[in-house]
């Protein structure tokens, strides 16, 4: 079945800056655009980022536009979240998920077990 | 942007009572909406989606209706494994996605 499993977060201080990765399997990863959405400890859901299929068109919240970066690998099946100039604000748990169709949708219809991001000095 | 509000924000319900969600867009997105299921310290799971198709395996007790701006969200007979938060979502019009401030169902 379909498998997202992030990495990558930890602890960190304000202004610096964490890669997480979200390892794909059993679908064809290039075929599909990318999310990633967080949650803040005890909050809802908010949409960070997106990427399409091939890497060419990418979007972000205004949260955190200018300061986080999404690409994807589509040879290792893998997609990525470069964060920078990390806030306490961005203190949450960073999920990837996959589009439910192989277009573009805004649709999440899989998603990671989630990865654990503190900014705190 | 569109902005997606969400009631209640908790309720508390007994086992085999009828729960019911709304959510209501800032503006007109078609059916363009998603409910969701969170259990605690888990990823949200796609229960419906197109406001009113049942996400595959998922109960039938479930249930989703409504277009434009106001939109409704059904448990039919309420279970002990239906404890959860539960998320509307938009994705007529991004970015950004947006989603609902949440509604925390516990058993009364």
């Amino acid at each position: 079945q379909v498998q997202l499993v992030e990495s990558g977060g930890g602890v960190v201080q304000p202004g610096r800056s964490l890669r997480l990765s979200c390892a794909t399997s059993a679908f064809t990863f290039s075929n599909y655009a990318m999310h990633w959405v967080r949650q803040a400890p005890g909050k809802g859901l908010e949409w960070v980022a997106v990427i399409s299929y091939d890497g060419s068109n990418k979007y972000y919240a205004d949260s955190v536009k200018g300061r986080f970066t999404i690409s994807r690998d589509n040879s290792k099946n893998t997609l990525f979240l470069q964060m920078s100039s990390l806030r306490t604000a961005d203190t949450a748990v960073y999920y990837c998920a996959r589009d439910k169709y192989d277009v573009l949708t805004g649709s999440m219809g899989y998603w990671g077990q989630g990865t654990l991001v503190t900014v705190s000095s | 942007d569109i902005q997606m509000t969400q009631s209640p924000s908790a309720l508390s319900a007994s086992v085999g009572d009828r729960v019911t969600i709304t959510c209501q867009a800032s503006r007109g997105i078609s059916n363009y909406l998603n409910w969701y299921q969170q259990k605690a310290g888990k990823a949200p799971k796609l229960l419906i989606y197109d406001a009113s198709n049942l996400e595959t395996g998922v109960p039938l007790r479930f249930s989703g209706s409504g277009s434009g701006t106001n939109f409704t969200f059904i448990i039919s007979s309420l279970q002990p494994e239906d404890i959860a938060t539960y998320y509307c979502q938009q994705y007529d019009d991004f970015p950004p996605l947006s989603f609902g401030g949440g509604t925390k169902v516990e058993i009364k």
